[in-house]
């Protein structure tokens, strides 16, 4: 089974803080993705990776960065933590080129930002 | 740029009872994956379904089916025989055959599935 873990399920941080969430995957996927989760939004994606050292901007970059050093690992860097950024943060993987075209989500990680 | 609707913010069913949510996409694009995730509450996000554009019969997954309307770009969820453990968010999600391989999402579809 693909699995695909993240270092937090619950994350409480202040307002300026820096936050690094970390997802990780043991199926040797290429592709990595971080989402942000709304109600009545949906997903929306923040940042992709298709390969080690590279990195997309998605939908909502604004405020955040990422890092990928090695191909399992995948982090979502708030540089300066704001309230706005309270929300849920999915991070995805998927096999570059599959014909199945499916991407694997982690559980989630819910920060708050006070 | 793609986009994908779902019209249906919430549905409720009764146990047993057959429900379809709705999702229609846009796109210029004649190759294609859509897919139907659902997120349990507190639950991680899994696939429900697939469809490959260029496949005129719709995909079937036990008591869950699509209807793909290629030409009306509509791509519906039927689940019959619902169940309490039916009871989730579900997203509708439009991918590119080439090029980025990355999801464009619904806004979600939360049901309910009443004993």
């Amino acid at each position: 089974d693909v699995k695909v873990t993240q270092s937090s399920r619950y994350l409480v941080k202040r307002t300026g803080e820096k936050v690094f969430l970390e997802c990780v995957q043991d199926m040797d996927h290429e592709n990595m993705f971080w989402y942000r989760q709304d109600p009545g939004l949906g997903l929306r994606l923040i940042y992709f990776s298709y390969d080690v050292k590279m990195k997309e901007k998605g939908d909502i970059p604004e405020g955040y960065s990422v890092s990928r050093e090695k191909k399992e690992r995948f982090s979502l860097i708030l540089e300066s933590a704001s309230t706005n950024q309270t929300s849920m943060y999915l991070c995805a993987s998927s096999r570059r080129g599959s014909g199945k075209g499916e991407q694997f989500f982690g559980p989630g990680t819910r920060l708050t930002v006070l | 740029a793609q986009t994908v609707t779902q019209s249906q913010p919430e549905m409720s069913v009764q146990e047993a009872e057959t429900v379809t949510l709705s999702c229609t996409y846009d796109t210029s694009e004649s190759n294609y994956y859509l897919f139907w995730y659902k997120q349990p509450p507190s639950r991680q996000m899994i696939l429900v379904i697939r469809q490959e554009a260029y496949k005129q019969q719709n995909a079937t997954e036990n008591r869950f089916s699509v209807n793909f309307q290629k030409a009306a770009k509509s791509f519906s969820l039927k689940i019959s025989d619902s169940q309490l453990g039916d009871t989730a968010m579900y997203f509708c999600a439009f991918r590119s055959q080439g090029g980025s391989e990355k999801l464009v999402f619904g806004k979600g579809t939360k049901l309910t599935v009443n004993p």
